[in-house]
């Protein structure tokens, strides 16, 4: 078993669409969960961070992390064809380190 | 503020060649990470320099070795190239080996290397 698991995707959404992506953990160890936008052929793009569990927006962005659960989601509203991507989470513990990523959700919205 | 910066952008090696990968970081950060990002993957971590020594290593053969420089540079050398070194190979830099919002760390845009 992967220490995060993410699904791959791909997921197509209409432009206006709430874009919903998770990932899953199993290392209770892990405090710090981010999400990163790779654009094809590109390096990861920190999009937003969060610290143990709870709720934090940045605009169209919401990430939410469940550590009873070891669950995190990214929800991006009103999407847009610019926000085609693949994005990836990532997370680590307090003194971790390195990043443990998921394998990214590839998604395209359709103008 | 620059970011960080890698070179080559792509490059072809044959199965048993040796390979150098460059990256420069991020103004003000003394860290540097490597990862593998395997197509369709998520970036797997190679290991970290701080302060020129290696500060943590992933599951990677010792074929695998770094370097960095006073100026917080580094370098990744990859001998007896497999095929399965073909991949993504990305750096980030952060403020400091040690996790927390400051040590957030910020990827470079990689280098592709393909294995013939």
């Amino acid at each position: 078993q992967k220490e995060v698991e993410q699904d791959p995707g791909p997921l197509s959404v209409p432009e206006g669409a709430i874009v919903s992506l998770n990932c899953t953990y199993s290392n209770s160890a892990f405090q710090y969960f981010m999400w990163y936008r790779q654009y094809s052929r590109k390096g990861p793009e920190l999009l937003m961070y969060t610290y143990s569990s709870g709720n934090k927006e940045d605009g169209r962005f919401t990430a939410q992390v469940d550590k009873s659960s070891k669950y995190i989601s990214l929800f991006i509203r009103d999407s847009q064809p610019s926000d085609s991507a693949t994005y990836l989470c990532a997370m680590k513990g307090t003194n971790d380190y390195k990043l443990s990523f998921g394998a990214g959700t590839t998604v395209t919205v359709r103008a | 503020e620059t970011g960080v910066t890698q070179s080559p952008t792509h490059l072809i090696k044959t199965r048993g060649q040796q390979v150098t990968l460059r990256c420069s970081s991020q103004s003000g950060h003394n860290t540097v990470s490597w990862y593998q990002q395997a197509l369709g993957q998520g970036p797997q971590f190679i290991f970290q320099y701080y302060r020129e020594e290696e500060n943590g290593r992933g599951n990677f053969p010792p074929r695998f070795s770094g370097l960095q420089f006073p100026n917080y540079s580094s370098e990744l050398n990859v001998n007896a190239l497999e095929l399965d070194d073909s991949a993504l190979y990305l750096c980030a830099s952060s403020l400091g080996p040690v996790s927390g919002i400051r040590e957030t760390q910020y990827f470079g845009p990689g280098t592709r290397l393909l294995v013939l």
